[in-house]
């Protein structure tokens, strides 16, 4: 079967760095998303991965490594508004999207 | 670029009554549109995938005479929520994809639904 793995809840200090880690088995591989959900909206996207190493958008980092299975997402100079579920989602040999369960992070002061 | 829409954000409605929600990409024509359900506290739920001019396919478990997907144009799809229940209140949420390849899916705001 396919499986996304990625810790239900992480906490993390304003001002600090956190990151998100995510393991997946699928069939095949096309690519792997990160988005952000807050409570009650939709998922918005953060980033995408298909080749193996480190993507850099801002305060926020995503990693790959194809042959691991693995990827992070880097939150840096966390603020209150990044409280908020972040979804790993991959995109299988058939192009269908696997989502993870996501991952609650709370920010506190 | 790539946005999609929803109507209605919210909903209240009485068991038995029959809902239906509309999702649209503005800016972009989607040849494939997906709807989940997300319930409080828990992960995204993929309901079906919706393609423009053929059925829908619909993920294991989900009642498809139940949950009934139209997607009659390039720019539209409609779930409709026929004979609902209490417990088919739920947050749910449309996507449209841009590019089978590249796969990134653009959502709309979403939909509460609930059911008294």
């Amino acid at each position: 079967g396919q499986n996304i793995d990625q810790p239900t809840e992480m906490t993390a200090t304003e001002g600090a760095i956190v990151q998100i880690n995510c393991t997946y088995q699928t069939s095949g591989f096309n690519g792997l998303f990160w988005y952000q959900q807050h409570a009650g909206e939709a998922p918005t996207f953060l980033s995408y991965n298909v080749l193996d190493g480190l993507e850099e958008k801002g305060r926020f980092s995503s990693f790959l490594s194809r042959s691991k299975g693995y990827s992070y997402l880097l939150l840096k100079e966390l603020q209150m508004k990044d409280s908020a579920s972040y979804l790993c989602a991959v995109t299988d040999s058939n192009y269908q999207l696997i989502w993870g369960a996501g991952t609650k992070l709370i920010i506190k002061p | 670029g790539a946005v999609v829409s929803q109507h209605p954000s919210w909903v209240i409605c009485k068991s038995g009554t029959s809902v239906k929600i509309e999702c649209r990409s503005l800016d972009f024509q989607a040849t494939t549109m997906f709807w989940y359900r997300q319930f409080p506290k828990q992960s995204l739920m993929l309901m079906a995938t919706s393609n423009e001019g053929s059925k829908a396919t619909y993920e294991q478990g989900v009642e498809k005479d139940k949950f009934l997907i139209n997607h009659a144009s390039l720019t539209l799809s409609t779930l409709t929520v026929t004979s609902a229940h209490p417990e088919d209140s739920s947050f749910y949420i449309c996507s449209a994809r841009l590019d089978r390849a590249y796969n990134e899916q653009f959502f709309g705001p979403g939909t509460r639904l609930t059911v008294l």
